[in-house]
């Protein structure tokens, strides 16, 4: 099983700031990597998907980069609505798996 | 628009049975593979199952194997997971979701349903 490690749990930062979410996969996954946003009550929403990839409907300031084990995702201006809990999850082998998430929280 | 609307929730006690469904509608169901994910309170996402867009290939995790069964009936659009022998740790919100590429194997979940709880307790 791929076990997914993402760092840090949470990150205290300020409208407007820059944030840098990591997410490492225990072996190698390509970029077979996705990363999703869950807003409190809420299902969680598909952001980023084969690592780099916007899905439809979300903001240029969301942005993922990385290959084989080491992934980020980048917002570079955090907007009031972006506080939330972030996920990642990897399609590169049964079964899919789920990163433990790291929570973006209002300094 | 894709809706993914689940029901079957509740109250159960230890040892018992319970049975999800998902009611899918706004895209082709019988061209999607379809998730069960599950999310204890206040923890992360886990995945449980998968199945392909005939139903003939089912996907588990470790923790559910052999307790739960995941099925799908592509004549009413519509998504099932029955859980058996239920223990407190199954206690979660269970999502019904949809693979995020048509006619794919292991894939993301491209659209969620606002999920069902389920409680274990006696």
């Amino acid at each position: 099983e791929i076990v997914l490690t993402q760092s840090p749990a949470t990150l205290s930062s300020s409208p407007g700031e820059r944030a840098t979410l990591s997410c490492r996969a225990s072996q190698s996954i390509s970029s077979f990597l996705a990363w999703y946003q869950q807003k409190p009550g809420q299902a969680p929403r598909l952001l980023i998907y084969d690592a780099s990839n916007r899905a439809t409907g979300i903001p240029a300031r969301f942005s993922g980069s990385g290959s084989g084990n080491d992934f980020t995702l980048t917002i570079s201006s955090l907007e009031p609505e972006d506080f939330a809990v972030y996920y990642c999850q990897q399609r590169s082998y049964w079964p899919l798996s789920f990163g433990g998430g790291t929570k973006v929280e209002i300094k | 628009q894709v809706q993914l609307v689940e029901s079957g929730g509740g109250v159960v006690q230890p040892g018992r049975s319970l049975t999800l469904s998902c009611a899918a509608s706004g895209f082709t169901f019988s061209d999607y593979a379809l998730d069960w994910v599950r999310q204890a309170p206040g923890k992360g996402l886990e995945w449980v199952a998968a199945i392909s867009i005939d139903g003939i290939n089912k996907y588990y995790a470790d923790s559910v194997k052999g307790r739960f069964s995941i099925y799908r009936d592509n004549s009413k659009n519509t998504l099932h997971l029955h859980m058996n022998t239920l223990r407190a740790e199954d206690t979660a919100i269970y999502y019904c979701a949809r693979d995020f590429h048509s006619i794919s194997g292991v894939d993301y979940l491209g659209a969620w349903g606002q999920g069902t709880l389920v409680t274990v307790s006696s």
